[in-house]
């Protein structure tokens, strides 16, 4: 069973749209849960860290955990162009697990 | 803003050859990572090393595979005898703390092309 799966994707949105992505995960022992952004051949860049269920806002993203459904959400509101990357999701503790990304492209 | 700096960006290399990758992870982090992303998977947890030793490791860290803090400030992967593949992208990460309780901050990568 795979530990975290993520929608790879592309998902293609126009400008301004409501970008909601989504990760599922396995293990119920994960506490602590990220969103990275990662542009094409660079690293990953945190954008946001939660570490209980509930939601978390920060400026246009909003991150969301559900540990009974084992279910994490980003949401990217007013979307803009420079938000096309790959989005991964990571879960764990001191070894992060990762998603498979989604691609993320958004249209002007 | 502090960073994260790995090089080379990008190295090629034969197979059965040695490779050093390097990073200098952000001054005042305790902790530092490996992880690989091999081209089109999922970015991969390799080693993770505190306190000039391996605090975990994958089954993918192998006897091929070393790390070291030679120097106080470089946080270096050896690979010893490279196979094919070993071709990924692989991004050292550091953070003050252990991972979850803080968060980590990625290089931006060194590409490995073994031929």
């Amino acid at each position: 069973q795979k530990e975290v799966e993520q929608d790879p994707g592309p998902l293609s949105v126009p400008e301004g749209a409501i970008v909601s992505l989504n990760c599922t995960y396995s293990n119920s022992a994960f506490q602590y849960f990220m969103w990275y952004r990662q542009y094409s051949r660079k690293g990953p860049e945190l954008l946001m860290y939660t570490y209980s269920s509930g939601n978390k806002e920060d400026g246009r993203f909003t991150a969301q955990v559900d540990k009974s459904s084992k279910y994490i959400s980003l949401f990217i509101r007013d979307s803009q162009p420079s938000d096309s990357a790959t989005y991964l999701c990571a879960i764990g503790g001191n070894m992060l697990t990762f998603g498979g990304g989604t691609r993320l492209m958004v249209k002007p | 803003e502090p960073e994260v700096t790995q090089t080379p960006s990008h190295q090629v290399t034969q197979m059965g050859q040695e490779v050093i990758l390097r990073c200098v992870p952000i001054s005042n982090h305790l902790y530092f990572y490996w992880y690989r992303q091999i081209l089109g998977q999922k970015v991969e947890f390799l080693v993770s090393f505190y306190n000039n030793e391996i605090s975990e490791k994958s089954e993918i860290f192998d006897d091929q595979f070393s790390v070291e803090r030679p120097d106080g400030s470089n946080f270096t992967l050896k690979i010893r005898s490279t196979k094919l593949e070993d071709s990924a992208m692989y991004f050292c990460a550091s953070s003050r703390d252990r991972a979850g309780a803080n968060v980590l901050t990625f290089g931006a990568g060194s590409r490995l092309t073994v031929l």
